[in-house]
């Protein structure tokens, strides 16, 4: 299946700072991303879905000055969590759609990079 | 997003067949119905999909109901690999986004 890369996976960042998160399609282009955050014990939840050269669209609860999405090419989404604190602590997923897989917009097939432990001390 | 229900957790033992059930009763006609597994500290991987017809792939097969309100995810042999937390996703909208539930986490027994 297709690759979607996720960079670093591993972060620890003092509080107050911001930390990027990269994610790239490798071997497709990907018009959609997606940002999920998954606390232990606990399910993904959708952050945001990212569409290339537009804004980012929030889900509720979602602070979209918190965490910057910018998806400014077809293999690259980042994420920016700014002015980070102890409880944005969490496992960050990206997901990239890839359109080669089917018709239907629910029916392409969606990958998972390996995502990214943020650590805020 | 219309809801999947899926028991919390099953058991199984290595090298037999593993039926996990997967019940969408609001399902629309435009909704797929997607399978990932997610192992702990990692991605979610992807395992199936499909809308209508029963589908088959290198790592497992999907059984949908005549009236598309439930669904089976069929792995034909279970090994110790297997063990992970499975998701019964329904994808449809404009974006296709994926909201997981809690999913079902597969124990595998040697």
């Amino acid at each position: 299946g297709a690759v979607v890369s996720q960079h670093p996976s591993r972060v620890i960042c003092k509080s107050g700072t911001s930390v990027k998160i990269e994610c790239r399609s490798l071997d497709f282009q990907a018009t959609t991303m997606f940002w999920y955050r998954q606390f232990p014990k606990q399910s993904l939840m959708l952050m945001a879905t990212s569409n290339e050269g537009s804004k980012a669209t929030y889900e509720q609860g979602v602070e979209k000055d918190k965490f910057l999405i910018n998806h400014a090419s077809l293999t690259l989404s980042t994420l920016t969590v700014t002015s980070a604190h102890p409880e944005d602590s969490s496992f960050y997923i990206c997901s990239a759609r890839d359109r080669r897989t089917g018709g239907a917009v629910g029916g392409n097939t969606i990958y998972f990079g390996e995502g990214s432990w943020l650590t805020v001390v | 997003d219309a809801k999947t229900t899926q028991p919390n957790s099953m058991e199984s033992n290595e090298e037999e067949p593993v039926h996990l059930p997967c019940n969408h009763s609001t399902i629309s006609g435009t909704d797929y119905i997607h399978w990932y597994r997610q192992l702990p500290s990692q991605g979610p991987e992807y395992v199936i999909h499909g809308l209508t017809s029963n589908v088959n792939n290198r790592m497992a097969s999907l059984a949908i109901a005549e009236d598309r309100k439930s669904s089976t995810l069929i792995l034909h042999r279970a090994t110790l690999r297997d063990a992970a937390v499975y998701y019964c996703i329904l994808s449809g909208g404009s974006q296709g986004n994926l909201i997981f539930g809690k999913g079902t986490k597969l124990s595998v027994k040697p």
